[in-house]
């Protein structure tokens, strides 16, 4: 069973720019939630994607947003970067179904913004 | 809207001892789901229990215990006997009202110091 793989680990970017991380979710799962967890901090729900598209979102703007590919893997793109985005972004796959069921988180992406 | 207090910034112990980290949530649904995560200094989130508000049996698996109290809003995880590898940051964690355990609002995190 392979878990959720996320890249990359690290990644540096500017004020302003553009990035893009991409997390490959664990076999056998058809969701993908991204949390972003700020220095200190406990993760903050970002959105949720299951069947390619968004399937709830938190109090984020949009300039924040996703893809789901058929493959389930996913990317979180986020434009126009503030300092305020440095943060560990983490990646979480789970079988979306009835009932409560655990979600599997990958190692995170740490973005520093300068 | 949900929340999730975890008042212990930070515990220290020594290795063997016992260390009981508490959660206290807030909440409108009826029925709803309880979760506990652990942070090891890889990054990596880890799932470690999920509880329903239906069954406030307290539950023990290994070293860990977890006490469930409706009545308190209450969700406390116990580490017997701790030793140095639990050090980590430890979370709990609800669903979003109507929700279920896939989206989670998180506490801010205990983190755990287990010396040896």
């Amino acid at each position: 069973e392979t878990g959720v793989t996320q890249s990359p680990t690290h990644l540096i970017k500017t004020r302003g720019q553009q990035v893009t991380l991409r997390c490959s979710s664990q076999s056998g799962h058809n969701t993908v939630s991204w949390y972003q967890q700020a220095l200190g901090q406990g993760p903050q729900f970002i959105f949720q994607y299951y069947r390619e598209e968004e399937n709830g979102r938190g109090n984020f703007p949009p300039r924040f947003s996703g893809l789901q590919f058929p493959n389930y893997s996913s990317e979180l793109n986020v434009n126009a970067l503030e300092l305020d985005d440095s943060a560990l972004y983490l990646c979480a796959s789970s079988l979306f179904g009835t009932g409560a069921y655990e979600q599997y988180f990958g190692p995170g992406t740490r973005l520093t913004v300068t | 809207a949900q929340k999730v207090t975890q008042a212990q910034t930070e515990i220290s112990v020594v290795e063997k001892e016992d260390v009981t980290l508490d959660c206290v949530y807030e909440t409108r649904d009826t029925t709803y789901y309880l979760f506990w995560y652990k942070q090891p200094p890889s990054g990596e989130l880890v799932f470690l229990i999920r509880r329903n508000s239906f069954d406030e049996q307290n539950e023990i698996s290994g070293r860990y215990s977890w006490n469930f109290q409706k009545s308190t809003s209450s969700f406390n995880f116990t580490i017997t006997a701790s030793q140095v590898v639990d050090s980590a940051v430890y979370f709990c964690a609800l669903p979003p009202r109507g929700e279920y355990g896939n989206k989670l609002v998180f506490g801010a995190g205990t983190i755990l110091r287990v010396k040896s």
